[in-house]
């Protein structure tokens, strides 16, 4: 159990373009997800915290109006990059939890690389 | 404010060597700790976990306890095998709503046959 999916795996867009990576709990209802950013050799930076059905809480240093977070639904949250530009290319990672449960499960990750 | 140091890597060991990754965490409260493991490309993977001290987690070979009097959650296992080359990543959970996890750095493993 706890299965979390991410898609897609990979994505290449232009400059310019937007791009949107959605993150699924397949067999539990995930009333928080996470999404982290990870540069190579790095670990994981928290950008920001989603609660379903209220607006995500943004890390300080992240632009909220560049990474749209939506969290629709107990098993759905999505992560749209606007305007993607050459230094958004990185790992981004969800991850998801269910209280009373302390620890979180996560996605196999999404390489995105903007040209 | 909450903290997790991981000790450096490279760690590069022989088959069935012993393992020995240490950690050490700095926190208000008493946090749940984890071992979270990545392979290349991928995300990651609950290893083990502990939620209160003395409490000692395992899970394929691999142990830590949560020692609250040295602050610390060291990762063992006593035969690692060339399967076991990874990203080791140290996590405590805050407990602030939501449960977010703050990471250590991240220690690589090489397993050599």
């Amino acid at each position: 159990g706890a299965v979390v999916s991410q898609h897609p795996s990979r994505v290449i867009c232009k400059s310019g373009t937007s791009v949107k990576i959605e993150c699924r709990s397949l067999d539990f209802q995930a009333t928080t997800m996470f999404w982290y950013r990870q540069f190579p050799k790095q670990s994981l930076m928290l950008m920001a915290t989603s609660n379903e059905g209220s607006k995500a809480t943004y890390e300080q240093g992240v632009e909220k109006d560049k990474f749209l977070i939506n969290h629709a639904s107990l098993t759905l949250s999505t992560l749209t990059v606007t305007s993607a530009h050459p230094e958004d290319s990185s790992f981004y990672i969800c991850s998801a939890s269910h209280p009373p449960r302390v620890e979180q499960y996560f996605g196999p990750g999404t390489r995105l690389t903007v040209t | 404010g909450n903290s997790v140091t991981q000790m450096e890597g490279p760690v590069t060991l022989s088959e069935e060597a012993f393992l020995t990754i240490n950690c050490t965490y700095t926190a208000t409260g008493y946090p749940s700790l984890f071992w979270y493991v990545q392979y290349p490309g991928e995300g990651l993977q609950l290893l083990l976990k502990a939620t209160k001290a003395d409490d000692k987690g395992s899970n394929k070979g691999f142990e830590a306890t949560y020692r609250k009097e040295t602050t610390s959650f060291h990762l063992e296992k006593g035969s690692v095998q060339v399967s076991d080359s990874a990203v080791y990543f140290c996590a405590l959970s805050d407990l602030s709503p939501g449960n977010k996890l703050v990471f250590g750095a991240g220690t690589i493993l090489r397993v050599k046959s």
